[in-house]
């Protein structure tokens, strides 16, 4: 069964400092795609990014980024110099494939950025 | 790009009473959908995996005869939550391939 650990419930932070969610997940599956979703207040789900298993390459996009590490299954996500903005809740998620897909998702974490 | 749009956005009604939801996707064919439920402060769960022309599969523990899902074409599903009480209230999502979201529904039953 797959499982998706987010073990940081809330954090809090100060504008500009530098902030990582951790993701640990689990499965059997040798094909699985990872994603990070941001939910503000508002309720939709924003889709940051999608990483396949077969792809361990740390990304970056703008201030945020992403460290995809197999060896120890797990998926960070950092946002650096934080902004009032960024603050919502970050869910990390986990699919067997990307089309026609059930996603098994993590707890979340709230972010707290204040001025 | 390819979207799902969902209405209502919010509803409240009274104890007793029926809400249907509804789930689109728009320029594109959407054979399944998923419908997924959020509790306050909790994380979304999945309900029920929709399939058009044919019935929904539920996950266990969530009755199926209270939320009656419709995929009747292509672009739409729907989820009815039938007899609705406080305990319904929530977050209802909806899903398409990709995943692609819609911008869900809160449903508050007084």
């Amino acid at each position: 069964a797959q499982k998706v650990t987010q073990a940081q419930t809330e954090i809090s932070v100060v504008e500009k400092e530098d902030v990582t969610l951790d993701c640990v997940y689990e499965t059997r599956d040798t094909t699985y795609y990872l994603f990070w979703y941001k939910q503000p207040p508002s309720g939709e789900l924003v889709f940051l990014i999608r990483r396949n298993s077969f792809d361990e390459q740390n990304e970056i996009s703008g201030r945020y980024s992403w460290n995809f590490q197999k060896s120890t299954s797990s998926f960070n996500f950092t946002i650096t110099a934080s902004q009032v903005v960024d603050s919502a809740v970050y869910f990390c998620a986990l699919s067997e494939a990307p089309v026609d897909s059930t996603l098994t998702f993590g707890k979340g974490t709230m972010l707290l950025v204040s001025p | 790009g390819a979207v799902v749009s969902q209405h209502p956005s919010r509803v409240i009604c009274k104890s007793g009473t029926s809400v249907k939801i509804e789930c689109r996707s728009l320029d594109f064919q959407a054979t399944t959908m998923f419908w997924y439920r959020q509790f306050p402060k909790q994380s979304l769960m999945l309900m029920a995996t929709s399939n058009e022309g044919s019935k929904a599969t539920y996950e266990q523990g969530v009755e199926k005869d209270k939320f009656l899902i419709n995929h009747a074409s292509l672009t739409l599903s729907t989820l009815t939550v039938t007899s609705a009480h406080p305990e319904d209230s929530s977050f209802y999502i909806c899903s398409a391939r990709g995943p692609i979201f819609g911008s869900g529904t809160q449903l508050s039953v007084l």
